[in-house]
Formats: structure tokens, C-alpha cells, sequence
């Protein structure tokens, strides 16, 4: 099946500073990529769907101007959690839309650990 | 109300038990229904979607009622490699989007 990529898969950062994460579809073209985020013991949120090309659409109560994405390529989008503040410490997985096959057929990263102290 | 609703669990059951988890939706215009296993600490996969006239794939058995909105997924004889959470998971519309319910925790004790 495809293959979706994090990087960092563990991050630990000071308040206040930015956190770039990586969302790689490693042998498939993703026009659209989801960033979703989830708090411990609860579900994954959906915050925002990236487009590549084009700007990303973000879910009721997500900060845009705090939770930057970029979709630059079709195999890359990358998440940048801005001026970090221990509340934003949770568990951030994207998944890849599949190319082919059902529309809603998505394959997750393995996630990304932030702690933010 | 959430959009996908499920019991938390978790439930603890003896290797070989038989167990049901039920999840319902509240969007009666959802068009596809899957469940999702996530283990601790790691990425949701999909077990199996759901379709209307029933699945079952090995051990697991998913059914849909429309008409009640609720999907549900039998587990048979469950091994120590079941434990994990199970996420009902909703595409709710034309698009992309999947909706995740809040997960059932399932350990399978020896």
C-alpha cells in the first residue's frame, strides 16, 4: 500500500519557539494531504486539509496564523506550529489522500510527538 | 451532539471472547463507514470499511443500520493482538473529510 512519512517523529521545544513538521507521501503524487491532531485519549481532529498549489483549509477554531502549512510539492506539506505554547504539546499525523481508488481511501503518517515545555 | 459517537471502554475480555462494539453517526447523509485500529502511540490503520449488506473479514464481522445510524463491529475469538483502540470512522461527505469517533479501548487479558 502507499507509504506516508513524518519527520520529526518525537519533538521536544521551549515555549515560544516554532516547530516545523514534515508530511511526505513517499511513492505516491498526494494532491491533498490532512493534518489532523490528537490530544491523549481522545480521537484525531481534523485541522486543516492542504492543497497542493493552493492554500490550505482550516477547520472552525484552528489557529491559521498559528498552525502554518505549506503544500509546496506533491509529495510533501509541512506543518510549522508558530510561537509554541505547552497546550499545543499533543500528537500531529497527516495523512495522504490515495490517487486512485475510493476518494476517501486516506494513508496516515506514522504521527509526530511534540512536547512543548 | 457528536457527530460520531462511541463507547469509551474499555472492555476487558478473556482470550477467545466474543465482543461487539457499536458506534452511531448522527449525519443520516454519511456515505461511507469504516473502523479504524490504533494501537498506543501510533498511527490509525484501517481495519475494515463497512458496507451495507455486512462484511466479515476472518474474525471480524462489521454491519451497517441506516436506518438506525449505527455501525457495529464483532470481534470473535479475540487474541492478545486485538488489544488496541478501535475508531468508527465517518466520511460524511462528497469530499475528503473523515470523521473519527472518540475510540473504544479494547484489552484482551490471558
Amino acid at each position: 500500500g502507499a507509504v506516508v512519512s513524518q519527520h520529526p517523529s518525537r519533538v521536544i521545544c521551549k515555549s515560544g519557539t516554532s516547530v516545523k513538521i514534515e508530511c511526505r507521501s513517499l511513492d505516491f503524487q498526494a494532491t491533498t494531504m490532512f493534518w489532523y491532531r490528537q490530544f491523549p485519549k481522545k480521537s484525531l481532529m481534523l485541522m486543516a486539509t492542504s492543497n497542493e498549489g493552493s492554500k490550505a483549509t482550516y477547520e472552525q477554531g484552528v489557529e491559521k496564523d498559528k498552525f502554518l502549512i505549506n503544500h509546496a510539492s506533491l509529495t510533501l506539506s509541512t506543518l510549522t506550529v508558530t510561537s509554541a505554547h505547552p497546550e499545543d504539546s499533543s500528537f500531529y499525523i497527516c495523512s495522504a489522500r490515495s490517487p486512485v481508488g475510493k476518494s476517501w481511501e486516506q494513508y496516515f503518517g506514522p504521527g509526530t510527538r511534540l512536547t512543548v515545555t | 451532539r457528536k457527530e460520531v459517537e462511541q463507547d469509551p471502554g474499555p472492555f476487558n475480555v478473556p482470550e477467545g471472547a466474543t465482543v461487539a462494539f457499536n458506534c452511531t453517526y448522527s449525519n443520516s447523509a454519511s456515505q461511507s463507514f469504516f473502523w479504524y485500529r490504533q494501537d498506543c502511540r501510533k498511527e490509525p490503520k484501517l481495519l475494515m470499511s463497512v458496507y451495507s449488506s455486512g462484511n466479515e473479514d476472518g474474525r471480524f464481522t462489521a454491519q451497517l443500520n441506516r436506518a438506525s445510524q449505527y455501525i457495529s463491529l464483532l470481534i470473535r475469538d479475540s487474541k492478545l493482538s486485538d488489544s488496541a483502540t478501535y475508531l468508527c470512522v465517518v466520511n460524511s461527505d462528497a469530499g475528503n473529510m473523515l470523521t473519527f469517533g472518540g475510540g473504544t479501548r479494547l484489552m484482551v487479558k490471558p
